[in-house]
């Protein structure tokens, strides 16, 4: 079974310009997330998607992040305009149906981001 | 809101040495724990995680945890590490089918 896919590994942009990460879950899973690793933390849920309906954007910058899943399938998070501390690992999530609260979550390799 | 506290930043033992890694967490009420290993170069997987039941969780590669209401915790357990469990270890609780993760814990075992 195919994992989660994510692109790029790896991204280096200077601060002010815009950036796009990809990721394509498990086959057949329903809901999507979105995380945020600082160096030195734990992974952050930014947002969270259940098919193509957001279910939580509560720890989104919703002033320079922004992120969409239109079929349901694969997802999109952009940054626009980045800041030095936009700098971390992105990390998509995938769990088969969402909400259930043991529920395992499956996570792709992540999108390294540096800011300078 | 749920917090997550993992006490150890960085553990290093020897081949053979047991392991116990500490976690916290801030919630009086039912709670799902879980706890994730990063190994070096790879992506977060699950080692076990608590549901309900038998408070003591067996998961793979032999760790275990087990969860304990009173204390509010759910310690990793190992009685014999070998050197490829080298990783970092992440301990999460589910908060409304997210997850709310420690800071995570880098073992590094030496052979």
């Amino acid at each position: 079974e195919a994992g989660v896919a994510q692109s790029p590994r790896y991204k280096i942009i200077e601060k002010r310009q815009s950036v796009a990460f990809w990721c394509n879950p498990i086959s057949g899973h329903a809901t999507l997330y979105w995380y945020q690793q600082i160096l030195g933390q734990g992974p952050k849920l930014l947002i969270q998607f259940q098919n193509n309906g957001v279910v939580d954007d509560s720890q989104l910058p919703k002033d320079r992040f922004s992120a969409e899943r239109l079929k349901g399938v694969d997802s999109t998070l952009k940054i626009q305009p980045a800041k030095l501390e936009d700098s971390a690992v992105y990390l998509c999530a995938s769990s088969l149906e969402g909400g259930s609260r043991g529920e395992t979550q499956y996570f792709g390799p992540g999108t390294r981001l540096l800011v300078l | 809101a749920q917090s997550v506290s993992q006490h150890n930043h960085h553990v290093i033992l020897s081949e053979a040495a047991s392991l116990e890694l500490g976690c916290n967490y801030s919630y009086g009420g039912t709670v799902n724990l879980f706890w994730y290993v990063q190994y070096p170069g790879q992506h977060l997987q699950l080692l076990l995680k608590y549901f309900s039941g038998d408070p003591l969780v067996k998961g793979i590669k032999g760790f275990e945890a087990e969860f304990i209401k009173s204390k509010f915790s759910f310690n990793l357990r190992k009685p014999s590490v070998q050197w490829s469990d080298t990783a970092e270890y992440f301990c999460a609780v589910n908060q409304g089918g997210k997850l709310i993760f420690g800071q995570g814990t880098e073992l590094s075992v030496k052979p």
